[in-house]
């Protein structure tokens, strides 16, 4: 079975640029999450998707930062102007949903999109 | 206070150790906990999850402390390829009722040495 797709796996761009981050989850899971990964911070959550309406935005660090799923099987994160400091490793991962109120079940993440903005 | 803290190591063991590794959360209404695996420049990925009575999968011992907010993991008899970082991580059941929103500890490297 073919596990969760981020493309692209490598993106370097200029600052002031727009960067669009791919991801396709894994069929039939209900949520979708975007993390961003650097040393300093470790692996944040950006926005969570459960059955594409966004559920929780209040990791994005500004308005610079936009996401989209448009349907079940494809999401955007977009960077729009792009700044050296948005230079980090982004995740997209997908889960079932949970049996019960209040827990969560495993995710599983793509190989990520390493971001460089010089 | 983070929301999940860990030792972040790193921890250097030889082959065939044993070593523990722990961590704490501050959500006291949590309800799932996992253990995940990151390889170098790697996506994490799922070791084991984790049940209040604890858990084993082969080498790998799981245990939760609800009282104390504490959860460990053992790895017996170390391999050469457990050498990674070890991420702990807690579900944040938010303002809303849906407790999706995972917490990841910033992670315990680990690395086993011949």
């Amino acid at each position: 079975d073919a596990g969760v797709i981020q493309s692209p796996r490598h993106e370097v761009t200029e600052m002031g640029q727009e960067v669009t981050l791919r991801c396709k989850p894994i069929s039939g899971h209900d949520y979708l999450f975007w993390y961003r990964q650097t040393m300093m911070r470790g692996l944040e959550l950006l926005i969570y998707f459960n059955n594409n309406v966004p559920i929780d935005d209040s990791g994005m660090p500004e308005d610079r930062f936009s996401a989209k799923m448009p349907n079940a099987s494809f999401s955007t994160l977009k960077i729009q102007p792009s700044e050296p400091r948005d230079s980090a490793v982004y995740f997209c991962a997908s889960s079932l949903a949970s049996r019960w109120t209040g827990s969560a079940r495993e995710q599983y993440f793509g190989p990520g999109t390493r971001l460089t903005v010089t | 206070r983070k929301e999940v803290e860990q030792d972040p190591g790193p921890f250097n063991v030889p082959e065939g150790a044993t070593v523990a590794f722990n961590c704490t959360y501050s959500n006291s209404a949590s309800q799932s906990f996992f253990w995940y695996r990151q390889d170098c420049r790697k996506e994490p990925k799922l070791l084991m999850s984790v049940y209040s009575s604890g858990n084993e999968d082969g080498r790998f011992t799981a245990q939760l402390n609800r009282a104390s907010q504490y959860i460990s993991l053992l790895i017996r008899d170390s391999k050469l390829s457990d050498s990674a970082t070890y991420l702990c991580v807690v579900n944040s059941p938010p303002h809303s009722n849906s407790g999706y929103a995972l917490n990841f500890g910033k992670g315990t490297s680990l690395l086993v040495t011949p």
